[in-house]
C-alpha cells in the first residue's frame, strides 16, 4: 500500500517569506508527527498529532511554526517569516495508535521535504 | 532533557565484517527505544524497537540490545553487505506518546 508522502521535496524560497509543507498519512494511521533535521544534527521532534486530541506542540522552535490536521488525515507544517536557520530537512511520520496496552508503535517516514532559505 | 548519543558517527568496514553500533541515553525512564536506517535522500526506516521489558529484538542479520539501568543499546551488525551502507541512527520514546528522541546517527560504510 500507500506509505506516507510529502511535498514539495524540495523547497527554495526567499528570507522572510512563508512556506507551506504538507503530509499525507497511511490511511487509517491515527497518529501523526513532524520532525526537523538540520544539517549535522539529529532528528528534532516539532509537534504531533493523535486523533482528535489536542497536539503536542512543544517541539516547535519559535511562535513563527505552527501545523493543522485537517480532518484527522493530511497535516500541513506553515514556517512563517523564514529564517536562514530554517533551512532543514522536514520529515512527516504516521503511526497506528492504539491505547497504552499496545507494545507496537512503529513509526513511518515519509521522504521528506528539503527546505533552503536563502 | 533526554540526551542520545552514538559512537561512531562514522564506521567503514570491509564486507563480511561483524560490527557493533552504540547508543547512550541520560535518563533510563524510556519506554522503549528504536533502531532506524536512513539512505541518502530518504526517509527513515524502522529496524528493530525494543520495549523497555526486553532485553533484545533479533531481525535477520540484526541485533539490538537494550540495558535500561545503564542508559545503552547496541544494534549487531552480522556479516555485514554493501547494502547495509546507510546512516543508522536510535531513538527513544520517553512518554509513551512515541515522541522520539533520536541520537545524531552513525554513517556506516560497508566497503565491497
Amino acid at each position: 500500500g500507500a506509505g506516507v508522502s510529502q511535498s514539495p521535496s524540495n523547497k527554495v524560497t526567499e528570507k522572510g517569506k512563508d512556506v507551506e509543507l504538507r503530509c499525507d498519512p497511511i490511511s487509517g494511521h491515527t497518529a501523526l508527527y513532524w520532525y526537523r533535521q538540520s544539517l549535522g544534527q539529529g532528528l528534532e521532534f516539532l509537534i504531533y498529532f493523535q486523533g482528535n486530541s489536542a497536539p503536542d506542540k512543544s517541539g516547535l522552535p519559535s511562535d513563527r511554526f505552527s501545523a493543522e490536521r485537517t480532518g484527522g488525515s493530511v497535516s500541513t507544517l506553515t514556517i512563517q517569516r523564514t529564517q536562514q536557520e530554517d533551512s532543514a530537512v522536514y520529515l512527516c511520520a504516521s503511526s497506528r495508535y492504539g491505547d497504552r496496552a499496545a507494545t507496537y508503535y512503529e513509526q513511518y517516514f515519509g521522504p521528506g521535504t528539503r527546505l533552503t532559505v536563502t | 532533557k533526554q540526551e542520545v548519543t552514538q559512537i561512531p558517527a562514522a564506521l567503514s568496514v570491509p564486507e563480511g565484517e561483524n560490527l557493533v553500533l552504540n547508543c547512550s541515553f541520560t535518563d533510563s525512564a524510556i519506554y522503549n527505544l528504536q533502531w532506524f536506517r536512513q539512505d541518502p535522500g530518504k526517509g527513515l526506516t524502522s529496524l528493530l524497537l525494543i520495549q523497555s521489558s526486553q532485553r533484545e529484538q533479533t531481525s535477520g542479520r540484526l541485533n539490538a540490545s537494550l540495558d535500561k539501568s545503564s542508559g545503552r543499546s547496541t544494534l549487531y551488525i552480522a556479516a555485514s553487505q554493501p547494502g547495509d551502507s546507510a546512516t543508522y541512527l536510535c531513538a527513544v520514546d520517553q512518554t509513551g506518546a512515541n515522541n522520539l528522541f533520536f541520537g545524531t546517527g552513525t554513517r556506516l560504510t560497508v566497503i565491497p
